[in-house]
């Protein structure tokens, strides 16, 4: 079965252009999850979708936002780009609920902002 | 609010010598624990997981972890380390019960291990 897919792997933007960062789930998980990587830290959270809902949102400005599809795949974007948020963007599904919900993360989506 | 502590940003090891990451967890519920492992430019593997069920957890690669609540640990250990164990680890902490959706992580330590 396929893992967690993010597109995509790299991308360079400049300040105050804005965007998006796709994510698929593993088949039959309906929880995405997206995470903040700086280099040298550990993932933040910022956003968690389970079945369509906002269930969880971190500490980030609302230039970030997210959506979840019918499909469970998600979006996450982020206006008005700045220096700090260059990272790694990690996404993360998990199974249905009734156990810790252990998260399985994507590669990343490495952005550069200039 | 639930955090999560491990000493050490850099831990260096001989191959065949014994691995120890240090973690240390604080929540207000019982906990859900993990280990992550992080290659360089890739996401994040899970190596194991602490449910409740079992205070010494096994993950892979041979890597185990034991849950002390007494100490609110959850070092990682693995008896002899190989070069394709160099990688970052992450410790991180959920809460059991309620809005259970959200894993905090520490800050990662990275393991070195010389030939």
């Amino acid at each position: 079965d396929a893992g967690v897919t993010q597109s995509p792997t790299h991308l360079i933007k400049t300040r105050g252009q804005h965007v998006t960062l796709r994510c698929s789930p593993i088949s039959g998980h309906k929880s995405v999850s997206w995470y903040q990587q700086v280099l040298g830290q550990g993932p933040q959270f910022i956003f968690q979708y389970y079945e369509k809902e906002e269930r969880g949102r971190g500490n980030f400005p609302d230039r970030f936002s997210a959506r979840q599809f019918p499909n469970y795949s998600s979006e996450l974007n982020v206006n008005a780009l700045l220096l700090g948020d260059s990272a790694l963007y990690l996404c993360a599904s998990s199974p249905p609920p009734g156990g810790p919900g252990e998260l399985f993360f994507g590669e990343g989506s490495r952005l550069t902002v200039l | 609010a639930q955090s999560v502590t491990q000493l050490g940003s850099h831990v260096s090891v001989s191959e065949g010598a014994l691995v120890l990451l240090r973690c240390n967890y604080s929540s207000s519920v019982p906990p859900y624990l993990f280990w992550y492992v992080q290659y360089p430019n890739q996401g994040l593997q899970l190596l194991l997981k602490y449910t409740s069920a079992a205070t010494l957890v096994k993950g892979i690669n041979g890597f185990e972890a034991e849950f002390k609540k007494s100490e609110t640990s959850f070092h990682l250990t693995k008896p002899s380390a190989h070069m394709s164990d160099a990688a970052e680890y992450f410790c991180a902490v959920k809460n059991s019960g309620g809005s259970n959706y959200k894993l905090t992580f520490g800050k990662g330590t990275l393991l070195t291990v010389n030939p």
